[in-house]
């Protein structure tokens, strides 16, 4: 059975600092992985998808990359910015089944 | 704006009323999921309905029924609910998962439900 797990579960930043949110799975024949954020109490708006084949994608200050073979993906924030604050989870999809949620990681970015 | 929209927004009911959920999605899918988001769990799938047939029913209790009329619209039918089903309940949209292959979702913004 397919565990998603996101390591910290709270992180707290100055803004414009860099900073990497985690996300390991433990079976790694995932057809892809999806980042989403999510403000509270809100719906999930989807930031990157990547397909297994791929090892990253890249959008705006955002890149996410993937690691199959060791289970991992990281989720790379340039220059962080308040409004970044929210929490962000990671969904991986095994093959021929749906997406497995992660637990998120809750990000506050500092004025 | 995502696409995919979710009425009402809140709902409190009580335990003996029936209620429904809607969801709508204006992207040209075909498969539409509901997921629960309780306080501090991870977010769980509760169904899957892929060109209007349910595909997947992950063990959820009958008191939640879900209706999908065409490849555009999803209910979930609620009636005599737990204060323990008190929830966020998602609703998602994506091209449809054929042979096995999953796609982007999209997500609407929610119904906060509380049950009394």
């Amino acid at each position: 059975k397919q565990e998603v797990t996101q390591i910290p579960a709270a992180l707290s930043v100055p803004e414009g600092e860099n900073l990497v949110l985690n996300c390991s799975f433990t079976d790694s024949a995932i057809y892809n992985l999806q980042w989403f954020r999510q403000d509270p109490g809100k719906g999930l708006t989807s930031l990157l998808l990547i397909q297994s084949s791929q090892r990253e994608q890249t959008s705006g200050r955002l890149n996410a990359s993937l690691d199959k073979s060791s289970g991992r993906s990281t989720l790379y924030i340039a220059a962080s910015q308040p409004g970044d604050s929210a929490t962000y989870l990671c969904a991986v999809s095994p093959y021929g089944q749906n997406f497995v949620f992660g637990p998120g990681t809750r990000l506050s970015v500092l004025p | 704006e995502t696409g995919v929209t979710q009425t009402p927004r809140h709902l409190v009911m009580g335990m003996t009323n029936k209620k429904s959920l809607k969801c709508e999605q204006h992207l040209g899918h075909n498969a539409m999921y509901w997921y629960k988001q309780s306080a501090k769990k991870p977010l769980e799938l509760m169904f899957v309905y892929n060109f209007k047939e349910q595909t997947e029913n992950n063990s959820v209790p009958s008191r939640f029924s879900p209706e999908c009329p065409n490849s555009s619209h999803l209910f979930l039918h609620l009636h005599t609910l737990q204060p323990e089903d008190s929830a966020l309940y998602l609703c998602a949209s994506s091209q449809d998962p054929n042979g096995g292959l999953t796609y982007e979702q999209y997500f609407g913004p929610g119904t906060r439900l509380t049950v009394t």
